[in-house]
């Protein structure tokens, strides 16, 4: 069966544009989450999709950040006005219900010029 | 305020010996901690996990040892191989919730 899928796997932005990233969990997978690592750091949490819950959107770093995830499928997230410091591997895991282990896509690595 | 504490960012053993990678935390409430391992360019993949029910867990090469007392968790690997050669992170959570907290991650080399 396919993975969590991510696209595109790379992203070169200029300062000021609009990106958006996509995100295709596991086909059944109710949990999706959002992450962002940045060059030497850990796994920073963004925002969580449990089913048709609201989002946890505490992790997202500044307003420009944005997500939705459509037919509890697949998910975008969007950030606008992008930044020097949004520079980063964005991961995104989609996993059955807490704590069950998650399942990562293979990221999508933003580079803002 | 980092929750999860992977101290070494690296480390390097000889092929056949053990590899042991420490994680340490500060919240009592985690009850669920699990290890994943990342190669360049690819996600995470999970590796075994243990609930604070256990002090133990084991699979195949791979040993996760939990000390509730002290907050630490540590992950055997045994015998290591050049393959195992990945950044290894630690997460945790707490059962009912859905937030993982990820330590910084070691880096671990296995030399052939």
């Amino acid at each position: 069966g396919a993975g969590v899928s991510q696209s595109p796997s790379n992203k070169v932005t200029e300062k000021g544009k609009d990106v958006e990233l996509r995100c295709d969990p596991i086909s059944g997978h109710t949990a999706l989450y959002w992450y962002r690592q940045s060059l030497g750091q850990g796994l920073e949490f963004l925002i969580y999709f449990q089913g048709n819950s609201a989002p946890d959107k505490s992790g997202l770093p500044s307003d420009r950040f944005s997500a939705e995830r459509t037919g509890g499928s697949v998910s975008t997230l969007t950030i606008q006005r992008t930044q020097q410091e949004d520079s980063a591997v964005y991961l995104c895991a989609s996993s059955l219900k807490p704590p069950l282990e998650q399942y990562f896509g293979p990221g999508t690595r933003l580079t803002v010029t | 305020d980092q929750q999860v504490k992977q101290n070494s960012p690296s480390l390097s053993v000889q092929e056949g010996r053990i590899s042991i990678l420490n994680c340490d935390y500060t919240n009592s409430m985690f009850d669920y901690f699990l290890w994943y391992k990342k190669y360049p360019a690819e996600g995470p993949t999970f590796l075994i996990s243990i609930s604070s029910i256990k002090d133990k867990n084991e699979d195949g090469r791979f040993t996760v040892f939990l000390n509730k007392s002290a907050k630490h968790l540590s992950l055997h690997i045994v015998p290591s191989q050049p393959g195992d050669s990945a950044v290894y992170f630690c997460a945790a959570t707490t059962s009912g919730t859905y937030k993982y907290i990820f330590g910084t991650g070691t880096r671990l080399k296995v030399l052939a």
